[in-house]
């Protein structure tokens, strides 16, 4: 079965500080990857998506950038944080034509 | 106009009641309808999803769709407190998911 993983869970980091999350996928190949930012009482911002390694498309201009070094590893990242960058992050996948897109457990990033 | 537009309620119900959970859409090209619950400082997790038209249903729940009004549906039977969580309605095209701003559900013992 398909499983995917994220860490940090929680993470406190202090203004211009850099930033990097991991997401991988175990039970599938070449998985669609998606990043997402989801603010408090807000719906859920689709940041990158990467349909192979090495191909990131950017939904939003931002702060942050990301990464796919490995078939089923995506990496957000960021040089220098923003008290706006603070939220939920979500790792996603879906393979192929399938619609079925599948979460991972999020990491909360607070920027103080 | 948003892709989807979902109401946020809160929505508060005892247990049992049946509960109706709706979004609207913009585009009528949409094929395919996504629903996601959410737990609290977890990620979502698929329910169901629904092909073109006509309803779709899995234990308590039933996704329906009507493409004619643009409306979408997520209907819950003999609602269980454990229901308590907030509900995403999600519409997938090409490689894009167009996501509602989901509905706070809880339903009380």
């Amino acid at each position: 079965s398909q499983t995917i993983h994220q860490w940090p869970a929680t993470l406190v980091q202090p203004v211009g500080s850099p930033l990097s999350l991991e997401c991988t996928v175990e039970g599938t190949s070449n998985p669609n990857l998606y990043w997402y930012r989801q603010a408090a009482g807000r719906g859920l911002q689709l940041l990158f998506y990467s349909v192979g390694i090495g191909q990131i498309s950017s939904e939003v201009p931002q702060n942050l950038s990301a990464s796919r070094p490995q078939d089923r590893q995506f990496i957000l990242s960021s040089k220098k944080l923003l008290l706006s960058d603070s939220g939920f992050y979500l790792c996603a996948w879906s393979v192929g034509q399938i619609y079925e897109q599948y979460f991972g457990p999020g990491t909360r990033l607070t920027v103080t | 106009q948003k892709e989807v537009e979902q109401d946020p309620g809160p929505l508060s119900v005892p247990e049992g009641a049946i509960v109706s959970l709706n979004c609207t859409y913009s585009n009528s090209a949409f094929q395919y309808f996504m629903w996601y619950r959410q737990y609290s400082r977890k990620g979502p997790e698929l329910l169901m999803y629904t092909y073109s038209s006509g309803n779709k249903e899995d234990g308590r729940f039933t996704a329906q769709v009507d493409k004619s009004s643009k409306y979408i549906s997520l209907f819950i039977r003999d609602s269980q407190p454990s229901d308590s969580a907030t509900y995403l309605c999600a519409i997938p095209t090409g490689n894009q998911f167009y996501f509602g701003t989901g509905t706070s559900l809880t339903v009380i013992p």
